[in-house]
């Protein structure tokens, strides 16, 4: 079964600042089938990105993915406040989605 | 619109059984290509996929808890259930349904919309 490995696991920036967030498959990623989601407290997640660099309807076009194979990236051009929360990437032949990446405010 | 909506007991007792509803409103569980799953998060960790039923009544499970799930669907009702036996402790989480409109791609596909989660804590 395919693992996911979130990196960082605590992303510390500012708004206004780019920030990059990895996320490596244990095996390659079939046909790019892997999507990122955003959490904040309490609410439920919410898609971001799915094959890999699509962006889901209303999604800000700040929000970029990309990536083949076993490695993705989701980019955030430009921090809004709103974008601080924690990132999960999930690739659709495995239920477990990676181990999350904290965005938090510097 | 589309809405999510689940219930379900709040708290259960170990060994017991967990019977979630998913009532769901704009849009039609027949549609080709639709799909509705459970997925659950313990409190501080990431969400785990649990199932997913197809418009075309196929499933699908999280091998490692296949044997103590089942999930249906009665698109009369416009409703999802989720059956977990013999529950323990590590199963407290919030209990989410979602849908996903691009069922059609992997066995755990993409989730565009979700419930707001139903909190369940497994004790005696």
């Amino acid at each position: 079964e395919t693992v996911l490995a979130q990196s960082p696991g605590t992303l510390s920036l500012s708004p206004g600042e780019r920030a990059t967030l990895y996320c490596r498959a244990s095996q390659s990623v079939r046909s790019s089938y892997l999507a990122w989601y955003q959490q904040k407290p309490g609410q439920a997640p919410r898609l971001l990105i799915y094959a890999a660099s699509t962006r889901a309807t209303g999604v800000p076009d700040r929000f970029s993915g990309s990536g083949s194979g076993a490695d993705f990236t989701l980019t955030i051009s430009r921090l809004e406040p709103e974008d601080f929360a924690v990132y999960y990437c999930q690739q659709y032949g495995s239920p477990f989605f990676g181990g999350g990446t904290k965005v938090e405010i510097k | 619109q589309i809405n999510l909506k689940e219930s379900g007991p709040t708290l259960v007792k170990p060994t017991q059984t967990l019977t979630l509803t998913c009532d769901l409103s704009g849009f039609s569980l027949s549609t080709p290509g639709v799909g509705v799953g459970w997925i659950r998060q313990p409190p501080g960790e990431a969400p785990e996929w649990l199932a997913l039923i197809y418009w075309d009544d196929d499933k699908r499970y999280s091998p490692s808890l296949k044997t103590r799930l089942t999930i249906t669907k009665d698109t009369s009702k416009n409703q999802v259930v989720l059956t977990m036996t013999n529950l323990g402790p590590v199963d407290t989480a919030t209990y989410y349904c979602a849908l996903s409109q691009l069922a059609w791609f992997g066995e755990f596909p993409p989730l565009d919309h979700w419930g707001q989660g139903a909190r369940v804590t497994v004790s005696s």
